[in-house]
């Protein structure tokens, strides 16, 4: 089975400051889904990445695919409490994004 | 953008008794539909997929007479778990794909407790 691991587990950052979450596969990712969760609620998405290298941003996030597209990183900048939450990733393991595969979330803490 | 509406958002039952819980898909056609758990302060984990008109294909371990998974349009899937007994209380969590773009959106998930 294909393996994610997330790092950080948590994290808690200063209002303002940059903060990067990592997403490491032990197998090729064909697609990989960055998603936001509050507790006992529904994932937001955020982003999907398909080609080595690419990057996409949104607002104050970019997530970047490695060349390898075996890991992912999500970076935010100059963080806000809105930003608290969980952070999932999702690997799609065919190509075709017939299910996705969850890391163990990171939670991130933002304190004022 | 794409809405995946998950209802309802919270259900208490009897043990014994069955529950039923929807996911729609509200501005795209989701040929493929996902059902997950979710257990307090865990990932999730997929339970079944669901393709339209065919059946539910589950993940191992899960019980497919208990659970039991219908897709019957392409904007509609539902799970209903049946005699349902206190260890099946949790978060249940359903994710549906446009097909155009192979993103992956997810409702907003439904609590069940059975007392």
């Amino acid at each position: 089975s294909q393996e994610l691991e997330q790092s950080p587990q948590s994290l808690i950052v200063q209002e303002g400051k940059n903060l990067t979450i990592n997403c490491t596969s032990s197998k090729t990712l064909y697609g990989l889904y960055w998603y936001k969760q509050k507790y006992g609620e529904g994932l937001i998405f955020l982003m999907m990445l398909q080609k080595g290298g690419e990057e996409k941003s949104h607002e104050k996030i970019t997530a970047k695919l490695d060349e390898k597209k075996q890991q992912s990183s999500l970076h935010i900048t100059a963080s806000q409490p809105s930003h608290a939450g969980i952070y999932l990733c999702g690997a799609d393991k065919t190509g075709t994004a017939s299910k996705l595969t969850f890391g163990t979330g990171t939670r991130l803490q933002v304190t004022l | 953008g794409a809405v995946v509406s998950q209802h309802p958002s919270r259900v208490i039952c009897k043990s014994g008794t069955s529950v039923k819980i929807e996911c729609r898909s509200l501005d795209f056609q989701a040929t493929t539909m996902f059902w997950y758990r979710q257990f307090p302060k865990k990932s999730l984990m997929l339970m079944a997929t669901s393709n339209e008109g065919s059946k539910a294909t589950y993940e191992q371990g899960v019980e497919k007479d208990k659970f039991l998974i219908n897709h019957a349009s392409l904007t509609l899937s539902t799970l209903t778990v049946t005699s349902a007994h206190p260890e099946d209380s949790s978060f249940y969590i359903c994710s549906a794909r446009d097909g155009t773009t192979n993103t992956i959106y997810f409702g907003e998930g439904s609590w069940l407790t059975v007392v």
